[in-house]
This record gives structure tokens, sequence and C-alpha cells, in this order.
């Protein structure tokens, strides 16, 4: 069990569709993260959120749109997009973006698997 | 964004054998980290190491840090079927920086 919850675990959708990504953690942690993994591959980030407010954008297309609520959900809205984007979404938190001794550890969920039709 | 390699890339043991991967990295770090991924699973933190240290122990869990070298390794001992992942390291940036990853078999 992980103390990162993601929801739906798959999501298959058309080219057209508007879905959403949830993911909740409750252990108080302030720095939220989405990454996308593809097969093989390590995680490449998508966006941080500190304190509930965007800090890391790496230059997402806008067809991934990033929310977060409160300090314990994050949200992750898609619409129109492409088979490449066919991947697993995975969310993650830890206590402070960076503490003064560097990057802390992250606690990963399971993730979405995505497959765009 | 890649910092560093790790390899080897595939490796393939019997249970009861030792593992030991490797992870190199570009440029200065306050400290480096270990994950594991079962397959389907999301990443699972194993351990940090600082870069005023040199060696830290987790149970059958061994890393090393030369900073000198700019890298690092995993050694897992006695190794056990359920050891069968993918192993990352992590290196410390404006975000975590991730290596290719290793993928770990142990075979009964």
């Amino acid at each position: 069990d992980t103390e990162v919850t993601q929801t739906p675990k798959h999501l298959v959708m058309g080219m057209t569709n508007k879905k959403s990504l949830k993911c909740e953690q409750h252990m108080g942690h302030r720095a939220m993260y989405w990454y996308k993994q593809k097969a093989k591959k390590p995680p490449e980030l998508m966006f941080v959120y500190s304190y509930e407010k965007l800090s890391i954008n790496e230059s997402v297309p806008s067809r991934f749109s990033p929310e977060c609520p409160n300090s314990s959900l994050l949200n992750l809205h898609l619409h129109a997009l492409q088979p490449e984007d066919s991947a697993l979404y995975l969310c993650a938190s830890s206590q402070e973006m960076r503490g003064p001794r560097g990057n802390q550890p992250q606690h990963f969920g399971d993730g979405t698997r995505l497959s765009i039709l | 964004s890649q910092q560093g390699e790790e390899d080897p890339q595939a490796l393939s043991i019997q249970e009861g054998e030792n593992a030991t991967m490797n992870c190199s990295y570009k440029t200065s770090i306050n400290n480096l980290q270990w994950y594991r991924q079962n397959s389907g699973r999301g990443l699972v933190h194993l351990i940090l190491i600082r870069s005023n240290e040199r060696e830290k122990h987790s149970g059958r869990l061994r890393v090393t840090l030369d900073t000198s070298k700019k890298s690092s390794s995993l050694l897992i001992t006695a190794s056990r079927a359920a050891d069968t992942a993918s192993y990352f390291c992590a290196t410390d940036g404006a975000q975590l920086i991730w290596g290719a990853g290793t993928k770990l078999i142990i075979k009964p």
C-alpha cells in the first residue's frame, strides 16, 4: 500500500475526450509532483506544486492542465491528448520541494496507466 | 533531464547472490537517492546519501558515494525474488535528476 493514492488506475480515452487524473496524500507534505513515465524509461517531471502554488512547469503542452485545490489534492486535467501521450502518469509528494540539504525523498503513488486511442 | 548514467542497464543473477548497480553523475550534488520500481507500480524511496557521507546501510542495502569520481553504487546482498525490479538513482538539483535505471532480475 502506498500513502499517495491515485485514481483511476487505468484510463482509456479518445483524442477528443476530457478527463482528469486525481492524486491525494495525507502526510502533510507541501510539495506535490506530476511525472510522465514511458516504458523502460525514468520518470519525466511535468509539474511541481509547492505550498499549493505551481513552482515548476517543464514546458508541458497546454493539453495537460494541473490543479492543486488544497494541500492534500492534486489533479491533472487532460484534453485533446495525442497517442504519444499514452504513458504511466505518476504523482509524488515530499515534505518540501527542497530542504537546506537538497531535494527531499519523494513518495509516489502507483500511477494511472493512460491509453489514448 | 538526465544527470547521468546507470550501469548495467540490465542484470540477471541467481537468488542468494549479491547485486551491484552503479550510477554516475555530472555536477556537484547535495545528496543522491536510490529508488526501486516494481513492474506496474510507483517508485519507492530506498535510501538517501548526503555528499559528506561515503557509505550508508539499510537492511540488505549498502550505498556508497564517491564525490571525487561523481559515482555511487547500490549493493543488494543475499538477493531474493522480490528484489526483481528497476532501480533508479536520482541526484538533486532544481528538481530530482534521474538516471536511466537498472533492470534487476533475480532468478529462483
